[in-house]
């Protein structure tokens, strides 16, 4: 079974502050994703990767950095967060093979005050 | 760049009718279209998808239609029962492209 960790889980920042959210995956994929789901908006792409050292931009990346330091790992950075990144993010993993199915992380729920 | 417009907000049906969700995008060079499901409090996972060489497939109760020609596909839930309650999103991608693009959601609700 494919897995995809994100930490944290839930996160309280205050208006101006850094907020790291991780993600892990032990599926050995290429590809890695971040997208924020928002009610009426759906699942927005902010950010993705092919591969380790590599960061590409979405539809909606402003505010928004992305780290891919090893396959394994793909971080996404508010570097000065503000309440309208307030969302649940969800992070997820794919391959370049086969069906490209995406596995998705549990979400992390992060609210901005 | 791709655009996928999910059609229903919400669809509240009867324990053993069909639901149907529409989908439209615009990227002609689209050529992949999967549906994802989110139970309530949880996280997505896949359920089915197409590919642009067919314009039907079918997965247990799960039919997807494609109609390359009007820039539409739907999934078809039959038979329906409680546990397909959930939150289902449409996504397309262009071949050789970077990442799916999600449709908007559908809040399907199965009574009995």
């Amino acid at each position: 079974e494919a897995a995809v960790t994100q930490s944290p889980r839930n996160k309280v920042a205050v208006t101006g502050g850094k907020v790291t959210l991780s993600c892990n995956q032990t599926n050995n994929h290429n590809n890695m994703y971040w997208y924020r789901q928002d009610t009426g908006h759906g699942l927005r792409l902010i950010h993705y990767s092919y591969g380790a050292g590599s960061t590409e931009k979405g539809d909606i990346p402003d505010g928004y950095k992305a780290s891919r330091p090893s396959q394994e790992n793909f971080s996404l950075i508010l570097e000065l967060a503000t309440p309208s990144q307030t969302s649940v993010y969800f992070c997820a993993s794919g391959d370049n093979r086969g069906q490209n199915t995406l596995y998705f992380g549990a979400g992390t729920r992060l609210s901005v005050l | 760049g791709e655009k996928v417009e999910q059609h229903e907000s919400t669809l509240s049906v009867r324990e053993g009718d069909s639901a149907v969700i529409n989908c439209t995008y615009t990227d002609t060079a689209s050529s992949y279209f999967p549906w994802y499901k989110q139970e309530a409090g949880k996280s997505l996972h896949f359920v089915i998808d197409i590919r642009s060489n067919v314009d039907r497939k079918q997965s247990q109760r799960l039919i997807v239609l494609l109609d390359k020609k009007a820039k539409r596909f739907s999934l078809h839930i039959t038979a329906t029962q409680p546990e397909d309650s959930a939150i289902y999103f449409c996504a397309a991608r262009a071949q050789g492209g970077r990442a799916l693009i999600f449709g908007t959601g559908t809040t399907v609700s199965v009574s009995p």
